[in-house]
């Protein structure tokens, strides 16, 4: 399928657990981009990547690590998950005039 | 460094009455626009963008914002909002010029009362 998807939709699981979040597009984007969405933050940045193997923090980088040894891939890890991020996390990919194509979200929650 | 301020959290409107969105925005240099649709349980979709062409600017689903450089404001409009317009709508701001980082606003849930 053409776009961007994200897997697994919905996450379950425990404090100190590690858990990774797929990103998969079809576009060939250099760029590419992972926020979370929290009510009453809207959107924030936590890591982006210009291409293969670049990558940069964004705004809420911590508890978080990202790689992109593939342009159509940019697995987001929560190497020790907290309560704290328990969020609806997307992943995007920028085409033309800085446009940002969203994929449908993953809803993770820690207990 | 670039901001963008969403003003109203929810906005509650009757079907068939003016839409407007307010967003104002902070930027160094000539800023790229945005507005974003999201629908529950969706990835955010874009609505319109300013690009430095025209300032009134058509989106889909009979959307339009107007780029007022005086006022550093890109407020969404539509006149007859449909029940299906329920959503949250983001303004979201980038610099021109290669930067790539785009910043969002908190958005703007929209209730369309029938």
């Amino acid at each position: 399928d053409a776009g961007i998807t994200q897997s697994p939709r919905y996450k379950i699981t425990e404090t100190g657990r590690q858990v990774t979040l797929m990103c998969h597009q079809t576009w060939s984007h250099s760029y590419m981009f992972w926020y979370r969405q929290d009510l009453g933050h809207g959107l924030r940045l936590i890591y982006y990547s210009a291409a293969a193997d670049i990558t940069d923090k964004g705004e809420v980088p911590d508890g978080y690590v990202v790689s992109r040894s593939k342009t159509e891939n940019f697995p987001l890890t929560l190497e020790s998950a907290t309560r704290s991020q328990t969020s609806v996390y997307f992943c995007a990919s920028r085409g033309v005039a800085e446009t940002q194509y969203f994929g449908p979200g993953t809803r993770l929650l820690v207990l | 460094a670039q901001s963008v301020t969403q003003l109203g959290s929810h906005v509650s409107v009757s079907e068939g009455a003016l839409v407007l969105l307010r967003c104002n925005y902070s930027s160094s240099v000539p800023p790229y626009l945005f507005w974003y649709v999201q629908y529950p349980n969706q990835g955010l979709q874009l609505l319109l963008k300013y690009t430095s062409a025209a300032t009134l600017v058509k989106g889909i689903n009979g959307f339009e914002a107007e780029f007022k450089k005086s006022e550093t404001s890109f407020h969404l409009t539509k006149p007859s909002a449909h029940m299906s317009d329920a959503a949250e709508y983001f303004c979201a701001v980038s610099l021109s010029g290669g930067y790539q980082k785009v910043t969002f606003g908190i958005g703007t849930k929209l209730q369309v009362i029938p």
